[in-house]
């Protein structure tokens, strides 16, 4: 069964980096995503992607945030200067079309900005 | 401000022993609305979509209910299983392109042996 990945699975990293984090959604899918889940809360929605460009983003998405599809499987997540309030569980998401469709997630990836 | 409450927070049921869960939202403009099931440091699973014009859906052991005047859903779990143990997260599709997904923060069942 298709699944979406993500790498890597745990990212390290000092407060002010740049972190890239990496997913490779379900092949046939259009529309990919990226939430955040910070340890102990509730998933929160970061932005969807179609067609080489953002289709909606939430207030958390500000301009430390980019996304990007450099070729046809892979999908980015990158933040530029990292916060110690961005360590967080990071999941990638596809879907077919959109509004009525299924939103695969990714297993995730565990940010910790020390 | 766009909000999605669960209720209970917590809940421990013994196996075989069914349980209802409650999700409250208030949303605009309101697509549709999703369960999901989310294993300790996993990402989500999809049990259940269903647009305001749908009454209930099921998958399996569960069954989705939305009164989309009261703004309210439910999902009830069947004949719990120990693999049931999990976050179930009520999410509402917003938003014009309807992307955006605002999740409840979950409630955490746990099926006891």
């Amino acid at each position: 069964e298709p699944e979406v990945t993500q790498t890597p699975s745990h990212q390290v990293t000092q407060m002010g980096q740049e972190v890239i984090l990496r997913c490779v959604p379900i092949s046939n899918h259009l529309y990919f995503y990226w939430y955040r889940q910070i340890l102990g809360q509730k998933v929160e929605f970061l932005v969807s992607f179609y067609n080489n460009e953002i289709s909606e983003k939430s207030e958390i998405f500000d301009d430390q945030f980019s996304v990007e599809r450099p070729d046809g499987s892979n999908f980015t997540l990158k933040i530029r200067s990292t916060k110690l309030e961005d360590s967080a569980m990071y999941f990638c998401a596809s879907s077919e079309t959109t509004i009525y469709n299924e939103q695969f997630f990714g297993p995730g990836t565990r940010l910790t900005v020390l | 401000k766009n909000q999605v409450e669960q209720s209970p927070q917590s809940l421990i049921i013994l196996e075989g022993k069914n349980c209802t869960l409650q999700c409250n939202y208030t949303v605009s403009p309101f697509s549709n609305l999703r369960w999901y099931k989310q294993d300790t440091g996993r990402g989500p699973v999809s049990l259940t979509i269903m647009t305001f014009s749908e009454n209930t859906k099921s998958n399996g052991r569960y069954t989705a209910t939305l009164d989309a005047d009261t703004k309210q859903s439910s999902l009830h779990i069947t004949a719990s299983q120990l693999s049931d143990s999990a976050s179930y997260i009520c999410v509402v599709s917003v938003g014009q392109a309807g992307t955006a997904l605002i999740f409840g923060k979950g409630t955490t069942l746990s099926v006891s042996s």
